[in-house]
């Protein structure tokens, strides 16, 4: 149990456009959700964590305008990246949590963003 | 600031060694305590975790890790490593309180040699 999948794996789009980031939890209710950002040969950066109903809450130096995430069911949270960048390319990884302890986290497989 | 370190950012080993990959955190009140592993382009699989009791605790893949509150260590052991080991590992924090969140470790990149 406690399987979330993302989709795409993979997308590539144009400078300017946007690309929206599906996150699900399968198999159990998310309470909680997380996004982060990989960068290359990097750690893992939290953007932002979101609860089922509520706004997301950004960490300090992410840009709520262009990162919107919205947590619409308790199965579902999506990131749309507005206004896309080149230097928004990034391995995007969600994350979900069946309570609200948050160290209890089940990782999604990740979206790798490229932006031409 | 509340902190984790993993002092290797790549080791390498040959296949059928033993391995130890570290991890500190910063002091304080003992935190949960987590190990992960991402394989190239994939999402991260926890491989073992550490709340509280017996310090020396056991994880998927035949990996286990060691609590030291002494040197606020949580460091990852294999006896013996397969190929399929190579990945990159990350040790993670969650210090709880309003602001709880896990924090990684930058990494170390696992290569195996035959």
């Amino acid at each position: 149990g406690a399987v979330v999948s993302q989709h795409p794996s993979w997308v590539i789009c144009k400078s300017g456009t946007s690309v929206k980031i599906e996150c699900r939890s399968l198999d159990f209710q998310a309470t909680t959700m997380f996004w982060y950002r990989q960068f290359p040969k990097q750690s893992l950066m939290l953007m932002a964590t979101s609860n089922e109903g509520s706004k997301a809450t950004y960490e300090q130096g992410v840009e709520k305008d262009k990162f919107l995430i919205n947590h619409a069911s308790l199965t579902l949270s999506t990131l749309t990246v507005t206004s896309a960048h080149p230097e928004d390319s990034s391995f995007y990884i969600c994350s979900a949590s069946r309570s609200v302890r948050s160290y209890e986290q089940y990782f999604g497989p990740g979206t790798r963003l490229t932006v031409t | 600031a509340q902190s984790v370190t993993q002092p290797d950012i790549h080791i390498t080993v040959s296949e059928g060694a033993s391995l130890e990959l570290r991890c500190n955190y910063s002091y304080g009140a003992t935190p949960y305590l987590f190990w992960y592993v991402q394989s190239p382009g994939q999402g991260l699989q926890l491989l073992l975790k550490y709340f509280s009791g017996d310090t020396l605790v056991q994880g998927i893949k035949g990996f286990e890790a060691e609590f030291k509150r002494s040197q606020s260590s949580f460091n990852l052991r294999k006896p013996s490593v397969h190929w399929s080991d190579a990945a990159e590992y990350f040790c993670a924090v969650y210090y709880g309180g309003s602001q709880g969140n896990l924090i990684f470790g930058k990494g170390t990149k696992l290569s195996v040699k035959p």
